[in-house]
């Protein structure tokens, strides 16, 4: 089955630092969805990669899928306090389907 | 705000209780999603359906019954459950359940089993 790897687990910033957030898969990535989740609320979607080398950019947040469709990454670049929370990964689990399964997550803190 | 609205927000039951969970969208999705996340974890599926059909149950004990009354609801009925039962419940919804579909999270259910 299809496993999805965060790395790093946590991380703590002080505001206005970049920070990159990666995603690496067992598996070619069908899709890989990036979702921000604050503690015991639901998950807010942020973007969708499908091709390999597809990048794609909201605001200050940047997220990449790379070539072989095995790894994403997502980059923040001058990180604000409202940027925390915890980003989870999420691919679809087979082919074509919107059933996704998610990596472990990482914390994120960011300091005034 | 979320457009996927689930209620209650918390919910206290006890093990011979019968219980159940709403989610609600009007976005018109056709694809409905329940998932259960304990604490520091991701969320794991339980159910999907698609077109008020269900599609997928991902092993999920009896103890769990979902619902699709039309397209725009999906409830879960809850019925003697467990402590370990206690987890943060969020619906999703999706355009259709393909890819390329990014799922809609409501800001879930806390359920706690007593």
């Amino acid at each position: 089955s299809q496993e999805l790897e965060q790395s790093p687990q946590s991380l703590i910033v002080q505001e206005g630092k970049n920070l990159t957030i990666n995603c690496t898969s067992s598996k070619t990535l069908y899709g890989l969805y990036w979702y921000k989740q604050k503690y015991g609320e639901g998950l807010i979607f942020l973007m969708m990669l499908q091709k390999g080398g597809e990048e794609k950019s909201h605001e200050k947040i940047t997220a990449k899928l790379d070539e072989k469709k095995q790894q994403s990454s997502l980059h923040i670049t001058a990180s604000q306090p409202s940027h925390a929370g915890i980003y989870l990964c999420g691919a679809a689990a087979s082919g074509n389907t919107g059933k996704l399964i998610f990596g472990q997550g990482t914390t994120l803190q960011v300091k005034p | 705000d979320t457009e996927v609205t689930q209620t209650p927000k918390h919910l206290v039951m006890g093990m011979t209780n019968k219980k159940s969970l709403k989610c609600e969208q009007h976005m018109g999705h056709r694809a409905m999603y329940w998932y259960k996340q304990k604490a520091k974890k991701p969320p794991e599926l339980m159910f999907v359906y698609s077109y008020e059909k269900l599609s997928i149950n991902e092993s999920v004990p009896s103890r769990f019954s979902p619902e699709c009354p039309n397209s725009s609801l999906l409830n879960l009925h809850l019925h003697a459950l467990q402590p370990e039962d206690s987890a943060l419940y969020l619906c999703a919804s999706s355009l259709e359940d393909s890819l390329g579909s990014p799922l809609h999270f409501g800001n879930g259910t806390r359920l706690t089993v007593t």
